[in-house]
């Protein structure tokens, strides 16, 4: 059974930092590329950044490039999300998802219950 | 704002249909067909209903169907079931990354 667990979420302040986790299993980690998507308070989804099978590619939405870094760990079947100079709009709740596509990377087959990262003085 | 546009709420009878719309843009639904459907649950795991406009996967009902004109994108819903209220999102693919809509609650009254 795939599984994907998600922690590391909290308060914390504006301009400060946070690390996020999920825990994959019941699949070949290596084989997948993993992305974070996110959901603020009373909003839709957000997609937010993924990386490729082997971490060669990293990709994010235009609002945390240089502030966010997905990173993955196939030999831990880890993934990670780093947040730097947090701010109050990135308050959310964080999903870790398995992304699918047979030419690209469009769709989302597996998702974790989430985290929720909250930004607040 | 999001993306894509959809309905905030809809409603219907158990045994029912209902359509869920979902619009957007030539650069985005219109443009590939890559749109997806999520089922949610508030407090867990969003389930993946619909994939390339109309398929299913594994273990999703066939009560359950997707289909694409021009720019918006319907999830239809038959024979409507109370295991069926929750939020629904779509989601379609933009060029370099994917958009979601603002997703839409289904009450079954």
């Amino acid at each position: 059974e795939v599984q994907l667990v998600e922690s590391g979420g909290g308060l914390v302040q504006p301009g400060g930092s946070l690390r996020l986790s999920c825990a994959a299993s019941g699949f070949s980690f290596s084989n997948y590329w993993m992305n974070w998507v996110r959901q603020a308070p009373g909003k839709g989804l957000e997609w937010v950044a993924n990386i490729k099978l082997d971490g060669t590619e990293k990709y994010y939405v235009d609002s945390v490039r240089g502030r966010f870094t997905i990173s993955r760990d196939s030999a831990k079947n880890s993934l990670s999300l780093q947040m730097n100079r947090l701010r109050a709009e990135d308050t959310a709740v964080y999903y870790c998802a398995r992304g699918r596509g047979a030419i690209v990377i469009n769709y989302f087959d597996y998702w974790g219950q989430g985290t929720l990262v909250t930004v607040s003085s | 704002q999001s993306a894509l546009t959809q309905p905030r709420s809809v409603s219907g009878s158990p045994g029912q249909s209902v359509t869920i719309s979902c619009t957007g843009t030539s650069s985005d639904v219109g443009g590939y067909n890559y749109v997806s459907w999520y089922q949610h649950h508030p407090g867990k795991a969003p389930k993946l209903m619909i994939y390339d406009v109309t398929k299913r996967p594994s273990g999703v009902p066939d009560r359950f169907s997707g289909s694409k004109s021009g720019n918006t994108a319907s999830l239809t819903i038959s024979g409507l079931q109370t295991e069926d209220e929750a939020d629904y999102y779509c989601c379609s693919y933009a060029g370099s990354h994917v958009v979601f809509g603002g997703g839409t609650k289904l009450t079954v009254l």
